[in-house]
């Protein structure tokens, strides 16, 4: 069974720095890109974007290029999403999912982790 | 960048059919997938490659593409089919990839 758990909710200060993570179980992780989808709250999803964890290759939203680093670590079987100076617009539900389809990036997203909510406040 | 457009609401009487649409310039020329996120919870793909149907989703959920729209049909609409749908296009005209979202269509069923 493909599982994909996120890690837990986060309460942070403006400009702190985080990092949220994917673990998935299930499949080879070695052979799916995976990517991150943020939910701003009573807001649609907006792609963020993807890491191939076998080699490392990263494809950015134009609109979180330099705002977030998305990586992967596949001793571990995790993706990762990472911030170095936190705003409240950050605030937000984040997703990860897994790209169907084997090496091909551009295919559907057919499972979803259940959200990581990071709240920025001071 | 490419635009991807979503009527915001859509109503629809249990047992009919509720169309949702994903409009976009030249949309027949990409694949569609289609995601349904019931409230608290993370989405779902419910169509991929514009009509196919994922294992486990029941055929009442139909896609199609053509043109510059694309639809998600759903019959015999049930009370359990309210939730947010979202279509999902991949462009690179930019130069760079992206996963474009519409904006999400919030079905009611009345």
């Amino acid at each position: 069974e493909v599982l994909l758990v996120q890690s837990g909710a986060e309460v942070k200060k403006p400009g702190e720095s985080l990092r949220i993570s994917c673990q998935a179980s299930g499949y080879s992780f070695t052979s799916h890109w995976i990517g991150w989808v943020r939910q701003m709250p009573g807001k649609g999803l907006e792609w963020m974007g993807i890491v191939y964890p076998g080699d490392g290759e990263v494809k950015y939203s134009p609109s979180f290029q330099g705002q977030v680093t998305i990586s992967a670590d596949k001793s571990i079987r995790t993706a990762y999403l990472q911030w170095t100076a936190l705003k409240a617009s950050d605030t937000a539900m984040y997703y990860c999912a897994r790209q169907s389809g084997g090496g091909t990036a551009t295919g559907p997203s057919d499972y979803w982790g259940q959200g990581s909510l990071v709240t920025v406040s001071s | 960048s490419y635009v991807v457009t979503q009527l915001p609401s859509v109503s629809e009487a249990p047992g009919k059919t509720a169309r949702i649409t994903c409009g976009g310039s030249n949309i027949g020329s990409k694949s569609v997938h289609w995601y349904q996120q019931k409230s608290g919870q993370a989405p779902v793909l419910v169509i991929l490659y514009d009509s196919d149907r994922p294992s486990g989703i029941p055929e009442r959920y139909s896609g199609s593409n053509s043109g510059n729209t694309a639809t998600l049909t759903i019959s015999r609409v049930e009370a359990g089919d309210e939730a947010d749908y979202y279509c999902q296009v991949w462009d690179s005209s930019s130069g760079r990839l992206n996963g474009v979202f519409g904006g999400g269509t919030k079905l009611t069923v009345v």
